[in-house]
């Protein structure tokens, strides 16, 4: 099986615009979670989708969005960017009945 | 609220050296997953292990082997005879069991960056 796919890979935007990441999960899985990783501050749940619901957030502000589509790819947006939003963005899929999280290889948003 | 800490930041050591990576866990849920992934250069996490709750059996695979004290609260992972390739950050994490569903959210240790020289 294909593993997680993520795009884009990299991405440098400007304070103030906002992105679109987007998830394709492995085949079969239906949650997708993400993850922000940061130097200062590790690795950060977002949020979680199963079934185009959103299962658990994260304390993130309202700028970071996110949705599940039927086929369970999901895209995560992020609105006025910061600077402080630059980080590697991850996505990871897991199957209703297992519990493990399989990740993507991350977007990499480097806000300037 | 749960949490996840790993004493070592970084570890250093020399090629064949066992090098043990602690982590302690607190949650308050009476069920609950642990896991560890390993995070080369390249970024990707990579899955290791998962150990569930009521099962405190150690677990060996190859080299790699994890130690579960729920005594304790603790999960460590063990490498025998490291090699180079090993050289990553390597993070345990916690994943709760709310409401009786297989959904939660991983919380994650700081990461221990582990450094095998030749």
């Amino acid at each position: 099986k294909a593993g997680v796919t993520q795009t884009p890979r990299y991405l440098i935007k400007t304070r103030g615009q906002q992105v679109t990441l987007s998830c394709s999960p492995i085949s079969g899985h239906r949650s997708v979670s993400w993850y922000q990783q940061t130097p200062g501050q590790g690795l950060q749940f977002l949020f979680e989708y199963f079934s185009e619901t959103q299962r658990n957030k994260g304390n993130f502000p309202g700028r970071f969005s996110g949705r599940q589509f039927s086929n369970s790819r999901s895209e995560m947006n992020v609105s006025t960017l910061e600077l402080g939003d630059s980080a590697l963005y991850l996505c990871a899929s897991s199957t209703r009945q297992g519990y493990e999280q399989y990740f993507g290889p991350g977007t990499r948003l480097t806000v300037t | 609220a749960q949490k996840v800490t790993q004493a070592q930041t970084e570890i250093s050591v020399v090629e064949k050296e066992d090098v043990t990576l602690d982590c302690v866990y607190e949650t308050r849920d009476t069920t609950y997953y642990l896991f560890w992934y390993k995070q080369p250069p390249s970024g990707e996490l990579v899955f290791l292990i998962r150990r569930n709750s009521f099962d405190e059996q150690n677990e060996i695979s190859g080299r790699y082997s994890w130690n579960f004290q729920k005594s304790t609260s603790s999960f460590n992972f063990t490498i025998t005879a490291s090699q180079v390739v090993d050289s990553a950050v390597y993070f345990c994490a916690l994943r709760g069991n709310a409401g009786g569903t297989s959904y939660g959210k991983l919380t994650f240790g700081q990461g221990t960056i582990l450094t095998v020289h030749p």
